[in-house]
């Protein structure tokens, strides 16, 4: 059976910090893959998504980038982290068009 | 902006009773799906609605869709305390790609 793997759960980082979030997914291959930011009592944002390795899409301008080294992995990165980077941050996968996502247990990231 | 609305933002009721919660969206759609969300959890799939399909039901949970009126709804039927949690509603539309779009989400609160 497919899993996601997401961490770590939580973060506290510095500002100016840098930051690396892993998801990997396991039981499926060429999964496309996303990752949200959700605001407190917020919905979703999606910050970028990947339809294949090194393919990365990125939906809003912003302090962070994507990377996708393998098939199943999906990092988060930024080089100097911002107060408003502050968020829940999720990862997700779908095997493909109208299908449904298998969400992270989410990152709740504090930039302090 | 988001593809989909969620109305109430957040609805209060009594275990036994029934929760209804409205999704309007924007464009035209592949599919509809529903998620739950538990406070600081990843979100969870419950339902999925083709653009061709007009009723769905899953256990206690009944999905509609008015393609006419760009609308969905999700009820939940004799309530109970462990259904309190964020509800979303996410579009999968030719029009986004690969990607859900999701609504701002409904807190339901099932009292005992």
């Amino acid at each position: 059976s497919q899993t996601i793997h997401q961490w770590p759960a939580t973060l506290v980082q510095p500002v100016g910090s840098p930051l690396s979030l892993e998801c990997t997914v396991e039981g499926t291959s060429n999964p496309n893959l996303y990752w949200y930011r959700q605001a407190a009592g917020r919905g979703l944002q999606l910050l970028f998504y990947s339809v294949g390795i090194g393919q990365i899409s990125s939906e809003v301008p912003q302090n962070l980038s994507a990377s996708r080294p393998q098939d199943r992995q999906f990092i988060l990165s930024s080089k100097k982290l911002l107060l408003s980077d502050s968020g829940f941050y999720l990862c997700a996968w779908k095997s493909g068009a109208n299908e449904k996502l298998f969400f992270g247990s989410g990152t709740q990231l504090s930039v302090l | 902006s988001q593809q989909g609305e969620e109305d109430p933002q957040a609805l209060s009721i009594q275990e036994g009773e029934n929760a209804t919660m409205n999704c309007s969206y924007k464009t035209s759609i592949n599919n509809l799906q529903w998620y739950r969300q538990n406070s600081g959890r990843g979100l969870v799939h419950l339902i999925l609605i083709r653009s061709n399909e007009r009723e769905k039901h899953s256990g206690r949970l009944r999905v509609t869709l008015d393609t006419s009126k760009k609308s969905s709804s999700l009820l939940i039927t004799a309530s109970r305390a462990a259904d309190t949690a964020s509800y979303f509603c996410a579009t999968d539309a030719w029009e986004y790609g690969n990607k859900l779009v999701f609504g701002a989400g409904t807190i339901l609160r099932v009292k005992s």
